[in-house]
């Protein structure tokens, strides 16, 4: 069976302060590896993804995610966050393309001014 | 295009009583997922259909949920009896059917409360 851990609950941040949500994983078998955002009063939206090749990987907003596979964890970082960055943060694995996510209990970031 | 609508967007009900949840997917994906969050806990899986066919049903609690997705379009799951600890965010989402990675999407959930 595959878990997740997210380490954090809450991660309170200043604006423009650097930030990294951890995530490690539990998997037996190979896993594909998600980050997902949730804004308030919206639905989940995937913010990246690892499938396969290089380990660091990017989303359009300037989050990046990296793969290692040693220590079992997929840690999203941003050098610099904004308000609107403040949301609650999900990692995912699968098994399988197609096949059910498992979450992680979440992360709520929050950016101050 | 429209994106993965649910029905209701809150729900109130007593214990006992029978509720149902309707998903409607984006148009021509065949994956439809089913998930839940209870409170402070993390998003738990409950099936997953191709079509109109179950997946995956490992997820279900117990056999007062039922979920069905008849002619694979539209999905509801219902809850009968609804007990206290069926409350949570119960979540949506959905795929197209093709090689390799499809990305799921989810809609914005049903939010339901046992009283």
């Amino acid at each position: 069976a595959q878990s997740v851990t997210q380490l954090d609950s809450q991660v309170p941040v200043f604006e423009e302060a650097p930030v990294e949500l951890r995530c490690n994983y539990s998997s037996s078998v190979s896993v594909y590896l998600f980050w997902y955002v949730q804004y308030p009063n919206q639905g989940l939206q995937l913010l990246l993804k690892y499938l396969s090749g290089s380990t660091l990987v990017e989303s359009i907003n300037g989050f990046e995610a990296e793969f290692n596979k040693s220590q079992t964890s997929f840690h999203l970082r941003k050098p610099s966050v904004h308000i609107s960055d403040t949301a609650e943060y999900f990692c995912a694995v699968s098994v399988i393309q197609g096949g059910k996510l498992i979450f992680g209990q979440g992360t709520e970031l929050s950016v101050k001014p | 295009e429209a994106g993965v609508t649910q029905f209701p967007s809150h729900s109130v009900i007593e214990k006992g009583q029978t509720v149902t949840l309707r998903c409607d997917p984006i148009s021509g994906h065949d994956n439809l997922y089913w998930y839940r969050r209870v409170m402070g806990k993390e998003i738990k899986f409950l099936l997953h259909f191709v079509k109109e066919s179950k997946q995956d049903e490992s997820g279900m609690p117990n056999n007062r949920f039922l979920a069905e997705r008849t002619g694979g379009t539209y999905s509801t799951l219902k809850v009968q009896p609804a007990e206290l600890e069926d409350s949570g965010v119960y979540f949506c989402a959905s795929s197209q059917l093709l090689g390799g990675y499809n990305e799921q999407f989810f809609g914005p959930g049903t939010r339901l409360t046992v009283l």
